[in-house]
């Protein structure tokens, strides 16, 4: 099946500062979502990317569809303590209505 | 916005019985999906129903898992004979077949222990 590498799989850092995860793929997708999931609870959508090369915002996260359609990345500025989560990227294969996620990065914010 | 709607929220059963978890999409929604995650994994898709025809399954199904869709509305994911290997949070999605498709809307999961 399709396989997803998500990095880094967890990152402790300081409220204030930037954060860039990403994921890639060993084959074209033709959408990529990004998720965020909070303990106990069922992953919330973050920003969706149909195009390649698109880039999209939703307030303080950034999120990249890469040029080879291959990976995407999402950056968030400014860190605060509820961004605490599990950070998801998600793919569709091409054809696919099925999305494949990555394994996860967990962020935690230190105040 | 009801949004997905998952019952129980959570199951603690012993190894031997059947279990049996709903899901109640957004009613517009006619993709519906059911996922397993484990502690440490991202999501692994189980089967995925349009409408109330179930159009794929993984490998991951085996032959004590069986879902249902029965009126295009809500679905159930049954697991008879579970094992301790069962013990997963099992959560559902749903997505409308249209424009902005392929946005899944998750609910907020059934987590099964198996004693």
């Amino acid at each position: 099946g399709q396989q997803l590498n998500q990095s880094p799989q967890s990152m402790f850092i300081q409220e204030g500062e930037d954060v860039s995860m990403n994921c890639t793929s060993s084959s074209i997708f033709n959408t990529w979502l990004w998720y965020k999931q909070d303990p106990g609870e069922g992953p919330v959508l973050l920003i969706a990317l149909y195009k390649a090369g698109e880039l999209t915002s939703n307030g303080r996260l950034t999120a990249q569809f890469g040029i080879t359609r291959k990976d995407s990345f999402l950056n968030i500025s400014a860190s605060i303590p509820s961004d605490v989560g599990i950070y998801f990227c998600a793919g569709f294969p091409g054809g696919s209505y099925i999305p494949t996620f990555g394994r996860g990065t967990s962020l935690i914010v230190h105040p | 916005d009801t949004g997905v709607s998952q019952d129980p929220r959570h199951k603690i059963t012993k190894r031997g019985q059947n279990v049996t978890f709903r899901c109640d999409p957004i009613s517009e929604h006619n993709r519906l999906y059911w996922y397993r995650q484990t502690l440490g994994q991202g999501p692994e898709f189980l089967t995925y129903f349009q409408n109330e025809a179930q159009l794929e399954k993984s490998r991951l199904l085996s032959d004590r898992f069986s879902a249902e869709r029965p009126k295009g509305s809500f679905s159930t994911l049954e697991i008879q004979r579970t094992e301790q290997g069962d013990s997963a949070m099992y959560l559902c999605a749903s997505s409308f077949r249209g424009s902005g498709a392929n946005v899944l809307t998750f609910g907020a999961g059934s987590r099964l222990t198996v004693l």
